[in-house]
Parts: structure tokens; C-alpha cells; sequence
């Protein structure tokens, strides 16, 4: 199975400051990497798939880079509503992993 | 609007079973594959189960293989996991998931979740 290792566990910013997450994969996975926020009691929302390519309504603040085996998700001039953890998950088949996840507090 | 609608959950003891359903509306269900994923008390993420748009494929990881069945009734909008053997470590929460278009292994609409506890 590939495994997902996400940096940090956890992140302390302040409103308007930019962070980056990073993912990593223990194989290639080319570019079939997704990152999901999470808010507290909700269900996870997809964010990025395919690497870089921002779902459906996400803002522009956050962007999605890397391929093969290292992966970033950047998310510039934090807004109150982006705190919360965020996953990663390769979908290069079956079967899926996700990594442990990143929470993201209010400094 | 895309929604999916999971029921089913509640308090089960070890070795015993559940069936978990998830509604789904806003989209041809028949057209998406789907995904069961549970969260965990630690809140990990683990995919268990996956199946094609017409049912004829699935897909289990190890963890589960054996013990859980996905299915789908494309003229009811439903989507299933039976459950059976549970032991403590399948409580989680369970949430119904669609994939991206084209059969994509993302998620990109997740239901609210439905929450199971396997304990005597």
C-alpha cells in the first residue's frame, strides 16, 4: 500500500499569514494527489485534486503544487475560515490512503 | 445540489452486523462511483470500500475484505455497506462519498456521516 505522510501534525498562524503543508508519498504517484479541509464536526470538502487543480468553488488563496512523491498545499493570506485539518490522499488506485492530517489553529 | 444522506449507524457488539445506507439526490447516481470512507476517533481517514456506477466492480482494502460488502440499487439512488464479524477497531464514523468524474479515485462530495460503535 503507498503511505501518506503529512508535515506538520499541527500548525499555529494568524489571520493573513501564508502556510504550507506538505505531503509525502512512499512511491510515485505521478500527479493523483487531493487535499481535503475538514472544519470541526463536518464532513471533509476536496479542495485540490490531480495535484493542482482547485475544485469547485475554492478560493484562490489556495494553490496545490508538487508530483511523484512530494506534495504542498499553500494557502496564502489565511482567512478565520480556513482553520481546521487538512488531509491528503493519493488516488492513483485502489487502495486509497490518506495522510494523518494537519490542523491548522488560530495563533 | 449534490447531497448524500447516510443512516444506519448505531451501537453494535463484537462480532455482530450492520448495514449502513446513504441516500443520494442532486446528480445521476448511476453514472458516479462511490466510496464508503470512515473517520476514526483519532480522526483518521481510511477508504473501505469502493464500487463501479453499475455495481459490477468493488473494491475492498485488506482491513475489511471479507467482512464488509458495498452495493448500490441505481433505481432506488442508494448506496450500502453491510457489515458483518465487527470487532472495536471498525467504530468510526462513516461517511458516503462520490467520486470525481471519469471514475476519479477523489472524493468530491462527502455525505454527513453516520456513526458506528462496535463495543459489548
Amino acid at each position: 500500500d503507498i503511505q501518506m505522510t503529512q508535515s506538520p501534525a499541527s500548525l499555529s498562524a494568524s489571520v493573513g499569514e501564508t502556510v504550507t503543508i506538505t505531503c509525502r508519498a512512499s512511491e510515485n504517484i505521478y500527479s493523483y494527489l487531493a487535499w481535503y479541509q475538514q472544519k470541526q464536526g463536518k464532513s471533509p470538502q476536496l479542495l485540490v485534486y490531480n495535484a493542482k487543480t482547485l475544485a469547485e468553488g475554492v478560493p484562490s488563496r489556495f494553490s496545490g503544487s508538487g508530483s511523484g512523491t512530494q506534495f504542498s498545499l499553500k494557502i496564502n493570506s489565511l482567512q478565520p475560515e480556513d482553520f481546521g485539518s487538512y488531509y491528503c490522499q493519493h488516488h492513483y488506485g485502489t487502495p486509497l490512503t490518506f495522510g494523518a492530517g494537519t490542523k491548522l489553529e488560530l495563533k | 445540489e449534490v447531497k448524500l444522506v447516510e443512516s444506519g449507524g448505531g451501537l453494535v457488539q463484537p462480532g455482530g452486523s450492520l448495514k449502513l445506507s446513504c441516500a443520494a439526490s442532486g446528480f445521476t447516481f448511476s453514472s458516479y462511483t462511490m466510496s464508503w470512507v470512515r473517520q476514526t476517533p483519532e480522526k483518521r481517514l481510511e477508504w473501505v470500500a469502493y464500487i463501479s456506477n453499475g455495481g459490477g466492480s468493488t473494491y475492498y482494502p485488506d482491513t475489511v475484505k471479507g467482512r464488509f460488502t458495498i452495493s448500490r440499487d441505481n433505481a432506488k439512488n442508494t448506496l450500502y455497506l453491510q457489515m458483518s464479524s465487527l470487532k472495536s477497531e471498525d467504530t468510526a464514523m462513516y461517511y458516503c462519498a462520490r467520486q470525481g468524474a471519469g471514475k476519479a479515485y477523489y472524493f468530491d462530495y462527502w455525505g454527513q456521516g453516520t456513526t458506528l460503535t462496535v463495543s459489548s
